[in-house]
C-alpha cells in the first residue's frame, strides 16, 4: 500500500511568489491533514479535510495560505504571496474515519524556501 | 490551549544503551491521547507508541516504552537496547480526544553512538 506523498519534496522561491504544494493521501483515507514546522520549531497544525470540506481550519496563518481538496482525494495548499516567514517544512498526513485511536500517516514533508 | 515541551533539544547515547526522552504537557483536559513519533534522517514520521490517558498502564512496544504520569503531566520515553537505526528526531504529541489535530512539542534530536 502506498503511503502518503507529497510533492515537490522541496521548493525553493522568490519572496512575492507562487508555491502551490500538493499532497496525496493513502488511498481510502477520508482525513487529511497540513502540518508545518518552521525553523526548527514544533510542527504546528495548519488544517484538517473531511473528504472535501474543512474541518478545522483555525491554524491557518492567514489569507495568503488557500488549502483545497477537490473530490476528497488530493490537496493542494497555495502561498500567494510567499513571504520569507513561510519557509519551513510542510507536512501532510492523512488517517482514516471512524474509531477514536485513528493513526494518523505521515507524508515526507516539502521543504519550502523563500529567499 | 494545549502545549506540549520537550527540553532536550539533542540527545546522544551509545549502541545498546538505554535512553530517556522527556515530555511534559499541559492541559485542563481528562480525555487525551499522547504520542511519540519518530523521524529519521530525509524519511517520513512514522508512530512509534501510543498512550490513552485513561489507561493507568504505560504503553510499550517491543524496545520502547513509556512512563505516563498523569498527575505530572509527564510523558516521557524509554528506549532500551538502542540501535543505530533509533537515530532520529522524536517528536512528543498532544491530541484532544474529541480533537482531530495533533499538538507537537519542539523535537529531541537523538544520536546513536556505535
Amino acid at each position: 500500500e502506498a503511503g502518503v506523498t507529497q510533492f515537490p519534496s522541496h521548493s525553493v522561491i522568490e519572496k512575492g511568489q507562487t508555491v502551490t504544494l500538493r499532497c496525496d493521501p493513502i488511498s481510502g483515507h477520508d482525513n487529511l491533514y497540513w502540518y508545518r514546522r518552521v525553523m526548527g520549531k514544533e510542527i504546528k497544525f495548519l488544517l484538517h479535510f473531511v473528504k472535501e470540506s474543512k474541518q478545522d481550519e483555525s491554524g491557518m496563518p492567514n489569507n495568503r495560505f488557500l488549502a483545497e481538496r477537490t473530490g476528497g482525494t488530493y490537496s493542494t495548499l497555495k502561498v500567494q504571496p510567499a513571504e520569507l516567514e513561510d519557509s519551513g517544512v510542510y507536512f501532510c498526513a492523512s488517517s482514516q474515519t471512524g474509531g477514536r485511536t485513528y493513526e494518523q500517516y505521515f507524508g515526507p514533508g516539502t521543504r519550502l524556501t523563500v529567499t | 490551549a494545549q502545549t506540549v515541551t520537550q527540553s532536550q533539544p539533542e540527545m546522544s547515547v551509545q549502541e545498546a544503551e538505554t535512553v530517556t526522552l522527556s515530555c511534559t504537557y499541559d492541559t485542563s483536559e481528562s480525555d487525551y491521547y499522547l504520542f511519540w513519533y519518530k523521524q529519521p534522517p530525509s524519511r517520513q514520521m512514522i508512530l512509534v507508541i501510543r498512550q490513552e490517558a485513561y489507561k493507568q498502564q504505560n504503553a510499550t512496544e517491543n524496545r520502547f516504552s513509556v512512563n505516563f504520569q498523569k498527575a505530572a503531566k509527564s510523558f516521557s520515553l524509554k528506549i532500551s537496547d538502542s540501535q543505530l537505526g533509533d537515530a532520529a528526531m522524536y517528536f512528543c504529541a498532544y491530541r484532544s480526544g474529541g480533537a482531530q489535530k495533533l499538538v507537537f512539542g519542539q523535537g529531541t534530536r537523538l544520536t546513536i553512538n556505535p
